[in-house]
């Protein structure tokens, strides 16, 4: 079936690295863009970033613009967040989306990965 | 930069009642607004896009409405299952990136 597998969290000081993977099957992953939308505990859901479907726009949240990339590896179904000087207000489960097809939920996201949750903390 | 709104922020009902939740933008975006439901320790699921479709596999229950700047969900009968927090949603083809509202928490009064 159709699904995202997020993984990659975990918790890491103020700072350093971390590096988000999302595991795409059950649909043509190079055919759609991709997103990560984060959710900080207890709060709403963020925008964080979008790759196009080749790989070749990308565009960020300014909270996380010269710090964060989002790349994708079509041709083994995977979507990245490489997070880099790390803050403790990165704090939160950050989510996989895919967005809709051209003729149905264009502009909306249709399908969501479970989540990965990052902590950053001293 | 279009900002979204959602009243109220909690919204108490009981089973069976009927549930309006709103949605603002702070300029025209047509019809391109989506609706999201989710639940405590579990990922946001499509409920209604383009304003007023529903998402497959998503009740009759569940309607949307609305365009330009002002937008509502309606639940006409709640189920138990419904009580949950609700975002709305806009993105655009550029800039590509994507606008959540605040959200409505729905509780069991």
């Amino acid at each position: 079936q159709v699904q995202l597998v997020e993984s990659g969290g975990g918790v890491v000081q103020p700072g350093r690295s971390l590096r988000l993977s999302c595991a795409a099957s059950g649909f043509t992953f190079s055919n759609y863009g991709m997103h990560w939308v984060r959710q900080a505990p207890g709060k709403g859901l963020e925008w964080v970033a979008v790759v196009s479907s080749d790989g070749g726009t990308t565009y960020y949240a300014d909270s996380v613009k010269g710090r964060f990339t989002i790349s994708r590896g079509n041709s083994e179904n995977t979507l990245y967040l490489q997070m880099n000087s790390l803050r403790t207000e990165d704090t939160a489960e950050y989510y996989c989306t895919k967005e809709g097809a051209a003729t149905k939920a264009r502009y909306a996201f249709d399908i969501w990965g479970q989540g990965t949750m990052v902590t950053v903390s001293s | 930069e279009i900002v979204l709104t959602q009243s109220p922020a909690t919204l108490s009902l009981s089973p069976g009642e009927r549930a309006t939740l709103s949605c603002g933008a702070t300029q025209n975006v047509g019809t391109s607004l989506a609706w999201y439901q989710q639940k405590p320790g579990q990922a946001p699921r499509l409920l209604i896009y383009d304003s007023s479709t529903r998402a497959t596999g998503i009740p009759a229950r569940f309607s949307g409405s609305g365009s330009g700047t002002d937008f509502t969900l309606t639940i006409s009968s709640l189920e138990p299952e419904d009580f949950a927090a609700y975002y709305c949603q806009h993105r655009t083809e550029w800039p590509p990136g994507a606008t959540f509202g605040p959200g409505t928490k729905m509780d069991i009064k």
